[in-house]
């Protein structure tokens, strides 16, 4: 079973606009979430978690556990935000780490 | 500065002969990951290593073995390789496995094309 799901595989704003990248989770237990963003040639590598309550970079996620979500924002999007972003669940008891599919974030000048 | 390094960037075989992929790490972590990511596909953990304890997940095909000669080194085999295995293959560290130890950090992955 699909345990991250990220609806959009693509997703283009352009420069200043608003961005939201959307996960949603399946998982049983009391969730651990994170952000992986790639950029371009660059290896992946963690943008936040959400036991952080952290801001990086101008992005928030915010855990909704009604709504099983983990939806990525930025109020204003730069071009250097362009990337391929992945969130992930961490699976309890044995740590494992499962990513969704992606989203490629295009932002436009 | 790199701290989890794949060699190569690029690897081609063929069909059936077998390839032995490389990680090594600077960081002295305790836990070493493969993963396994195919086009437009969410990377996907084949194995990995808590120092030398060697944890395998279930749907991970007997085709694929990994070794762990060192804390720094960590070695990606795939005996056979068939074509459905041409992938990047992406090697990640942690600190430890636990609360506040999550984070991974990647290298930058071997292409993997199978002829």
């Amino acid at each position: 079973a699909q345990r991250v799901t990220q609806p959009e595989k693509l997703l283009s704003v352009f420069k200043g606009a608003p961005v939201e990248l959307k996960c949603n989770y399946s998982y049983s237990g009391s969730p651990e979430l994170f952000w992986y963003v790639q950029y371009s040639r660059q290896r992946l590598q963690l943008l936040l978690r959400h036991i952080s309550r952290e801001s990086i970079k101008g992005f928030t996620a915010d855990l909704n556990k009604g709504e099983t979500s983990f939806h990525l924002k930025k109020p204003f999007a730069q071009e250097e935000d362009s990337a391929m972003y992945y969130c992930a669940l961490l699976e309890g008891s044995n740590y494992k780490l499962t990513f969704g599919k992606g989203t490629l974030l295009t932002v436009n000048p | 500065d790199a701290m989890v390094i794949q060699n190569p960037r690029y690897q081609v075989t063929q069909f059936g002969k077998p390839v032995t992929l490389s990680c090594s790490q600077t960081l002295n972590h305790n836990v070493m990951y493969w993963y396994q990511q195919k086009s437009s596909q969410a990377p996907k953990l084949l194995f990995h290593y808590y120092d030398k304890d060697f944890n395998n997940e279930a749907d991970t095909p007997d085709n694929f073995q990994s070794r762990r000669p060192n804390t720094s080194f960590c070695f990606l085999d795939i005996r056979s390789p068939g074509l459905g295995d041409a992938a990047m293959y992406l090697c990640a560290t942690s600190r430890d496995l636990g609360v506040g130890d999550e984070k991974l950090f990647f290298g930058s992955g071997t292409q993997l094309s199978v002829l």
